[in-house]
């Protein structure tokens, strides 16, 4: 696609509930990112995926947090039995496997834990 | 590990004054210097971009120099508009490896008539 797109952009969910967030990155970018933003605050680094590597989970920040990624495409990450602290904006990025590039962000997907 | 430092907000200027946004690193090797803005209500998106020593990146009238010296990228615009609101964030990628995007924490700037 032209962008990246996430979904869904909205979510509200109980908590205990399982919940899983969608990210379908720009086509031909090996890298994928995805990051926390609590209200008012910077981005929490939570994994990266490039091609076929190991991915990086240094940044997840529980057992209850878990992310996949097929070859080059789609992501979905998954929080399971949700607490109040995972409320955030959840944002992905991709990017091109070439040295020097940017990163390109979706709109984020906005979790509510009621 | 890498490590991005930004000044805190928010940052409160009138219309067409000078903005400095202080940022410095802590990187291995020789990262890319990012500088990301996220305007209210929307998603991130590049500002400008440096990828080594020297480099001064611009768009839409900012600025940011790479200087390795004293490993940092300040953004700075001359005259800053109402419509510059919006959160700024230092960025850096390792250039070699694994390519983690390490950001600071962002600063608010609000600009008033």
């Amino acid at each position: 696609g032209a962008g990246v797109s996430q979904s869904p952009s909205n979510k509200v969910t109980e908590k205990g509930k399982d919940v899983e967030l969608r990210c379908d990155p720009i086509s031909g970018h090996t890298a994928l990112y995805w990051y926390r933003q609590r209200l008012g605050q910077g981005l929490e680094f939570l994994i990266y995926f490039q091609g076929n590597s190991a991915p990086d989970k240094s940044g997840l920040p529980s057992d209850r947090f878990s992310a996949e990624r097929t070859g080059e495409s789609v992501s979905t990450l998954t929080i399971q039995r949700t607490q109040q602290e995972d409320s955030a904006v959840y944002l992905c990025a991709s990017r091109t496997g070439q040295q020097n590039t940017e990163a390109f962000f979706g709109q984020g997907t906005r979790l509510t834990v009621v | 590990g890498d490590s991005v430092t930004q000044m805190e907000g928010p940052v409160t200027l009138s219309e067409e004054a000078f903005l400095t946004i202080n940022c410095t690193y802590t990187a291995t090797g020789y990262p890319s210097l990012f500088w990301y803005v996220q305007y209210p209500g929307e998603g991130l998106q590049l500002l400008l971009k440096a990828t080594k020593a020297d480099d001064k990146g611009s768009n839409k009238g900012f600025e940011a120099t790479y200087r390795k010296e004293t490993t940092s990228f300040h953004l700075e615009k001359g005259s800053v508009q109402v419509s510059d609101s919006a959160v700024y964030f230092c960025a850096l990628g390792g250039s070699t490896g694994f390519q983690k995007l390490v950001f600071g924490t962002g600063t608010r700037l609000l600009v008033s008539p």
